[in-house]
């Protein structure tokens, strides 16, 4: 396994379109995480799933973002009617169920709302 | 709410040169406390942690220290190379599954 893939990697779309990102998480990593990062900052957290039930979201996912993580295994991130605010790098995490294990990173989707 | 706050960069070195990150947070009870790093064109990678007071983190020459009276994670190294040029974080965790509190970032630029 070569860790936390993340698709696409960079994602151009105009205001008002919607966007789907995926993650594939590390086999057998039972908890998911997604992140938002805005340039110069540190990744903000917006939502986290145990196996396929999400156990919480941030008040930053508004009603225009939606994630899902069928059959627990990899995840969607939906944006719907992209406003330019949603610029930014999207990351996914995963993790095994086990206290004080680290969150292994993918590389990011990076989406531009023109 | 808990927050980490981190020295802002660029932080600018000459190589073999000392380096200091000064991280401090705030968060109710005993959090664990994490520096990732993040090299250009790379996601983010754990450099090192600490679960409890006082515990010291080590990792590639890079040390931290959980210092719970002063509330703050420090990270340093010794003698930095060029290759340390990155984005460093600081990110604290309060509940056992791990949701990450991460400060703004230092980016650290090391000139040969």
């Amino acid at each position: 396994d070569t860790g936390v893939s993340q698709d696409p990697r960079h994602k151009i779309t105009k205001r008002g379109q919607n966007v789907t990102f995926r993650c594939d998480p590390i086999s057998e990593h039972n908890r998911l995480y997604w992140y938002r990062q805005t340039l110069g900052q540190g990744p903000e957290f917006l939502t986290y799933f145990q196996n396929e039930a999400q156990l919480e979201k941030s008040r930053l996912l508004s009603d225009r973002f939606s994630a899902e993580r069928p059959k627990g295994s990899f995840s969607t991130l939906e944006i719907q009617r992209t406003e330019q605010g949603d610029s930014a790098m999207y990351l996914c995490a995963s993790s095994p169920r086990l206290e004080d294990t680290e969150a292994f990173f993918g590389q990011g989707t990076r989406l531009t709302v023109v | 709410g808990d927050s980490v706050t981190q020295m802002e960069g660029p932080v600018t070195l000459s190589e073999e040169a000392f380096l200091t990150i000064n991280c401090t947070y705030t968060a109710t009870g005993y959090p664990s406390l994490f520096w990732y790093v993040q090299y250009p064109g790379e996601g983010l990678q754990l450099l090192l942690k600490a679960t409890k007071a006082d515990d010291k983190g080590s990792n590639k020459g890079f040390e931290a220290t959980y210092r719970k009276e002063t509330t703050s994670f420090h990270l340093e190294k010794g003698s930095v190379q060029v290759s340390d040029s990155a984005v460093y974080f600081c990110a604290l965790k309060r509940n056992s599954w791990g949701k990450l509190q991460f400060g703004a970032g230092t980016q650290v630029v090391v000139t040969p």
